[in-house]
């Protein structure tokens, strides 16, 4: 079985910039999630999908920050502009359902100059 | 939403020694997991233990819902296991998958 697929593994940008991250969850998987994490840190939920709608986006700073999910699917996540504090690893995870096993992809290493 | 507090923040062994990885939770929890996050930052999953007792290997794994903790016991550490260790939990009414700041692990030689 397949497992959770992001793209890219590694992107540097400047300041002000804007930049998207791909994330293709496990096949049959309802819930989609996106977490930050910050270099010693834990993973930090940005946005929560059940299917293509928004179970919890509280904690995406959404005046730089959106994520979409169409069809139910594959999912995008872009920063425009991106600020030096965003570097980060990005990291998508998908489960069968809510309250179910989840399992993250390798991540995106995100680094603003 | 729960809060996740994980002790010990760091944690350095000698190759061969037993540990015990504690994850409290603020509220009791219907979904709870651990990881192995590895140097290249991938988060491994090792446990999906709303409540009991699993093992697998020298890992093993205790949820006692209703005193809203988890224990995860690694015996004859091995210097792979180094890394950072997470517990990550939804409570009931919140279907977030909220994450501890981790276990720093380190096994020397």
């Amino acid at each position: 079985e397949a497992g959770v697929a992001q793209s890219p593994r590694y992107k540097i940008i400047e300041k002000r910039q804007s930049v998207a991250f791909w994330c293709n969850p496990i096949s049959g998987h309802a819930t989609l999630y996106w977490y930050q994490q910050i270099l010693g840190q834990g993973p930090k939920l940005l946005i929560q999908f059940q299917n293509n709608g928004v179970v919890d986006d509280s904690q995406l700073p959404k005046d730089r920050f959106s994520a979409e999910r169409l069809k139910g699917v594959d999912s995008t996540l872009k920063i425009q502009p991106a600020k030096l504090e965003d570097s980060a690893v990005y990291l998508c995870a998908s489960s069968f359902q809510e309250n179910t096993e989840a399992f993250f992809g390798q991540g995106t290493r995100l680094t603003v100059v | 939403g729960i809060q996740v507090e994980q002790s010990p923040p760091d944690l350095i062994l000698q190759e061969g020694a037993n540990s015990t990885l504690r994850c409290n939770f603020s509220d009791s929890v219907n979904n709870l997991q651990w990881f192995h996050q590895n140097p290249w930052g991938q988060l491994i999953n090792l446990f999906y233990i709303p409540s009991g007792t699993k093992q697998n290997g020298r890992l093993s794994a205790t949820t006692v819902a209703t005193e809203r903790y988890s224990l995860l016991y690694i015996s004859s550490s091995q210097t792979t296991d180094s890394g950072v260790y997470f517990c990550a939990g939804v409570s009931g009414g919140y279907n977030k998958l909220i994450f501890g700041a981790g276990t720093r692990l380190a096994v020397h030689p």
